[in-house]
Parts: C-alpha cells; structure tokens; sequence
C-alpha cells in the first residue's frame, strides 16, 4: 500500500525552528517529485515547496523563501522540510504529496497526499 | 503569480442530482490543470488531472473540462460521499497555486 506519513509538526515560538519529516512507503521513493502543501486552520490549501526526484529541480512559494528548506534522502524513502524563522501565519497542517514523473516531464500535481502534520507557531 | 478564482463558493444540492463547479484562471493555463475533493478532517484526493483525465480509482460520474481560462468540474449525481470541498490548481506556472474551493453541500 502506497503510504505517506508526516511527523514532527507541534507548537513553536515564533522565531523558532521545526524540522517535518515524511516517511514514503509502498512505492518507489526515488522516481517521484514531493512536495509540501499546507492548510491554516479554516482555510484553503497553499502549495509550500516542491524537489524533483534526483533533487535537480526545487521551487518555494515566495511565503517561504528564505526561511523553508526542503531536501529528500532517497536511501531512507524520507522528505523533509526544515522550518526557520517561524510565524504566527505559519500555523497550518503539512501535507506531503507525491508528483508523478516520467522520461523528460514532471507533471506537477498531487497524485497521493499523506494525513498531514500540525504546526502551531504561537507564544 | 496565476491566480484562480472558484464559484460559486458554496453548491447546494440533494444526492441524485447533477453538480458543476468552474474555476476561472488569470491567464492561461493550457490543459494544466486538476481538481481535488477535500472532505472534513482528511487529505485532500486527487480527482482529475490536466483538465479532463480521471485520477486513478476515481468513479466515471467525476468528469473535467476545459482549457485555457475556464475549467468545469462535473459530478453527473452526487452520491451521499460527494459532498466535500473542491479545490482546483494549475501547474502551468511557478508558483503552483490553488484556487479558494467549492464547498458542494447537502440541501
């Protein structure tokens, strides 16, 4: 079965830092894209960033430029997102998703999502 | 930044009838979009992508359209597991955005 489980979420200070971790299962880990989508409490979804399967390609929402660093360890089937200088407006459940590639193409969409993980940046 | 706008923002209807939602980009997208049903406390899924292909295991009462600027979503008779928020979102350009959602409600 086809599984993403995110982890590391909980309740930050804003200025701090988080590290979200998602564990990839059921699938070939090193031939998909991943991403971060999140979603604030009461509200839509917002794409976060996103890294090629081979860590050729990575692409941040502006939001989080600068701050957010994803990177993947293919040998351990794990996505991360490192988390610094954290906001209140950070506060959202992480989701990670998996994008299909094939042979030259990415299509950048979210084909399997996991449960999420809670982030709250509050004082 | 291509911004995609969702109406109506609510749908009210009984089960058995028909659905359509439309989700209006800023500038084109081409084909380059999908649509995902979020429901209460769960992922959202992925339903269709590139505006009319049915995801994997998604039921054929599910359909897409579209291209360009104007996309519709259509859910030929809502089953009583169809009433859920729908989002949509383009890949055509950085950043990947979403659209605000319809929320498909029972009457």
């Amino acid at each position: 079965e086809v599984q993403l489980v995110e982890s590391g979420g909980g309740l930050v200070k804003p200025g701090g830092s988080l590290r979200l971790s998602c564990a990839a299962s059921g699938f070939t880990f090193s031939s998909y894209s991943m991403n971060w989508v999140r979603q604030a409490p009461g509200k839509g979804l917002e794409w976060v960033s996103s890294i090629s399967s081979s860590s050729s390609y990575i692409y941040y929402a502006d939001s989080v430029k600068g701050r957010f660093t994803i990177s993947r360890d293919n040998a351990k089937n794990s996505l991360y997102l490192q988390m610094n200088s954290l906001r209140a407006e950070d506060t959202a459940v992480y989701y990670c998703a998996l994008t299909t590639e094939g042979s030259g193409w990415i299509r950048w969409c979210f084909d399997l999502w996991g449960r999420g993980t809670l982030v709250t940046v509050s004082s | 930044e291509i911004l995609l706008t969702q109406s109506p923002a609510t749908l009210s209807l009984s089960p058995g009838e028909s659905a359509t939602l439309s989700c209006r980009a800023s500038q084109s997208v081409d084909s380059y979009l999908a649509w995902y049903q979020q429901k209460p406390g769960q992922a959202p899924r992925l339903l269709i992508y590139d505006a009319s292909n049915r995801a994997t295991g998604i039921p054929a009462r599910f359909s897409g359209s579209g291209s360009g600027t104007d996309f519709t979503l259509t859910i030929s008779s809502l089953e009583p597991e169809d009433f859920a928020v729908y989002y949509c979102q383009q890949r055509r350009n950085w950043p990947l955005t979403f659209g605000g959602g319809t929320k498909v409600e029972i009457k």
